[in-house]
């Protein structure tokens, strides 16, 4: 079974600063990949995801990620964040090609940013 | 438009109780989820449906039923309330393509 780990639980920033969420996964083989985003009393919303192709993926609000197979990592990054980018983000994880269509979720990351 | 909807949308009940979370899907997907949400621990898979009639045990199961009658609904049934239960609750769905996860409101329970 897949498995996905978020370095960070919680991270603060100022407003322009630049962010990267780590995030690690365990599964040996072929993996669709999601970051999820949680605004304050919200549900989850998609991000972005990778199923193959181009490694660097860009997501909506100027979030972006890389898949780098060779360290099993799936990192966010987002060259400057703002206030409303106050939010939890998860990592998850499916192996459809397994016939696993659930999604494993990290335990997620608290991003708060400052004015 | 499509959308999945919970109800209710806070439930609170006291230990022992039976009590069912409803979960309604109008975007025709074959699979649906239930996940709970605690803090310092994500998201949690409870149980799983991949079609009628189907239904899987997830990570965290114990104390909870699932069952599949139809493509809309799969409602979640905690047969005796504990209040380790008392979390928000989210049902998802998506498309057999897997891309993305469709989430409900979620459901606020609290088992006092």
């Amino acid at each position: 079974a897949q498995s996905v780990s978020q370095h960070n639980h919680h991270v603060i920033l100022s407003e322009a600063a630049s962010l990267e969420l780590g995030c690690n996964y365990s599964y040996g083989g072929t993996v669709n990949l999601f970051w999820y985003v949680q605004y304050p009393g919200q549900h989850l919303q998609l991000l972005l995801k990778y199923f193959s192709g181009d490694p660097l993926v860009k997501g909506i609000k100027g979030f972006e990620a890389e898949f780098i197979k060779s360290k099993f990592s799936f990192n966010l990054r987002k060259p400057s964040v703002q206030w409303s980018d106050t939010a939890e983000y998860f990592c998850a994880v499916n192996a459809p090609g397994a016939g696993s269509y659930q999604l494993t979720f990290g335990k997620g990351t608290k991003l708060s940013v400052i004015p | 438009d499509a959308e999945i909807t919970q109800s209710p949308r806070h439930k609170i009940t006291e230990t022992g109780r039976q009590v069912t979370l409803a979960c309604h899907q109008t975007w025709n997907h074959n699979n649906m989820f239930w996940y709970r949400q605690d803090l310092g621990h994500g998201l949690r898979l409870i149980h799983y449906s991949y079609g009628v009639q189907d239904t899987n045990k997830g990570e965290v199961s114990d104390g909870y039923s699932v069952s599949r009658s139809n493509t809309e609904d799969l409602p979640l049934t905690l047969e005796s309330a504990a209040s380790s239960q008392t979390s928000v609750y989210f049902c998802a769905s998506s498309g057999d393509r897997s891309e993305k996860l469709f989430f409900g409101s979620g459901t606020q329970l609290s088992v006092l």
